[in-house]
């Protein structure tokens, strides 16, 4: 079945750039009108969405880190990105990607079914 | 874009049911049906368990189940599990995402 593995760097000095990379494995990037979403979470707090792309290339991001965030895809890869630029100790977190997906008629937003298991990086000197 | 509210901490009996609310604003679950729930044990990833308001994945228990009113929405565990002790997060979708800030499940 279709799984996401997250990769990048753990460990980010403050005002650099965090860049992370998800993996698909299982299935092809490309298939279904699927989109591709990043959120993370601080420690011992709750879930923050980023991001995502959408499958018609468009993107959307949270509107506290627009300035700073860049989602994009490499389907000869099968792989989606993050970077988020001028990071600080609050951008430390656990970064998950997921799959969003859309269902038929009414309904329409579907979710994000699919997950990374999550990396954890630190913003730190 | 804010945060949904949840409260932070339920607590239930094992056998017994308990209700998670979500409230957002008319912009957002009054206005769309497009709520979400997740369900998070420690130091894993979120699952999704509800979707579209009240439509449950493939392979997640009938024991869960949502509903709306109005700008809040609503989760339902029924039969509480040991298991069930876990985080659980609402979200809306608006072409945007807002998640709630999580309620923690105590399962005593």
């Amino acid at each position: 079945q279709l799984q996401l593995q997250e990769s990048g760097s753990g460990l980010v000095k403050p005002s650099q750039t965090l860049s992370l990379t998800c993996t698909v494995s299982g299935g092809s990037i490309n298939s279904g009108g699927y989109s591709w979403s990043w959120i993370r979470q601080p420690p011992g707090k709750g879930l923050e969405w980023i991001g995502y792309i959408h499958h018609s290339g468009s993107t959307y991001y949270n509107s506290s880190l627009k300035s700073r965030v860049t989602i994009s895809v490499d389907r000869s890869e099968n792989q989606f990105s993050l970077n988020l630029r001028s990071v600080t100790a609050a951008d430390t977190a656990v970064y998950y990607c997921a799959r969003v997906a859309y269902c038929g008629g009414d309904c329409y937003y579907y979710g994000m079914d699919v997950w990374g298991q999550g990396t954890t990086v630190t913003v730190s000197s | 874009q804010s945060a949904l509210t949840q409260p932070a901490s339920v607590s239930g009996s094992p056998g017994q049911s308990i209700t998670i609310s979500c409230t957002g604003t008319s912009s957002d679950i009054g206005d769309y049906n497009y709520v979400s729930w997740y369900q998070q044990h420690p130091g894993k990833a979120p699952k999704l368990i509800i979707y579209n308001v009240n439509s449950r994945p493939s392979g997640v228990s009938n024991r869960f189940s949502g509903s709306k009113s109005g700008n809040t929405a609503s989760l339902t565990i029924s039969g509480l599990q040991a298991d069930d002790e876990a985080d659980y997060y609402c979200s809306s979708y608006t072409s945007i995402v807002i998640f709630g800030g999580g309620t923690r499940l105590n399962v005593l």
